[in-house]
């Protein structure tokens, strides 16, 4: 069971805008930001978005991130079928004293 | 270029050590905290550790406290992670990632490609 929670599955069809939310608590999304790895089929986790909002060089504007209290979001506008993968959430929980995952969310471009 | 490089993965028995390595390069090491997460077959990603950029402040998961320990050698560049009484359920691929600099420490900018440990008769 992950501290973070997050939908098992998502889907869209191409062109759509997808969201995927991550749902926390006071301890870690409520007190840290919340970054997001993208993993492709069969190759390591990528930075997608960090601090909450901020997009790494290179990823590409339809991939955009919010926070709000204990809960954050992704969101994927124009959706492309080479955004199908996992997609995790992670904050650092001052409780636990460690960082934590979501348990992903496999995204599914119809 | 930034680069990590884990090595030292393999098959080993139950309650047997393991030392995996994560060699960097293309920065300068000595400013970034590195992390250990590892992702069983077919499972979701697993924090295991956290180093500071100077190997000061270490911490851990639960479900490696006290068995697995995590260290850097600064003048080598290298990340390291000692495993000891290794169990079927620490069979994963296992990440070194780096942390970016003034960041928290689940803020990871860049990851290695992974090493597999398989733990098993």
């Amino acid at each position: 069971q992950s501290v973070l929670t997050q939908p098992p599955s998502a889907s869209g069809t191409p062109g759509q805008r997808v969201t995927i939310s991550c749902s926390g608590s006071r301890s870690n999304i409520g007190s840290n930001t919340v970054n997001w790895y993208q993993q492709l089929p069969g190759t390591a986790p990528k930075a997608l978005i960090y601090s909450n909002s901020q997009r790494p060089s290179g990823v590409p504007d339809r991939f955009s991130g919010s926070k709000s209290g204990t809960s954050a979001s992704l969101a994927i506008s124009g959706l492309q079928s080479e955004d199908e993968a996992d997609y995790y959430c992670a904050a650092w929980d001052d409780s636990l004293n460690g960082v934590t995952f979501g348990g992903g969310t496999k995204l599914t471009v119809l | 270029q930034v680069q990590l490089v884990e090595s030292g993965g393999g098959v080993v028995q139950p309650g047997r050590s393991l030392r995996l390595s994560c060699a960097a390069s293309g920065f300068t090491f000595t400013r970034h905290a590195m992390n250990w997460v590892r992702q069983a077959p077919g499972k979701g990603l697993e924090w295991v550790a956290v180093i500071s950029y100077d190997g000061s402040t270490k911490y851990y998961a639960d479900s490696v406290k006290g068995r697995f320990t995590i260290s850097r050698d600064n003048s080598k560049n290298t990340l390291y992670l000692q495993m000891n009484s290794l169990r079927a359920e620490d069979t994963a691929v296992y990440y070194c990632a780096r942390v970016t600099v003034a960041a928290e420490y689940a803020t990871f900018d860049y990851w290695g490609q992974g090493t597999l440990v398989t733990v098993s008769s």
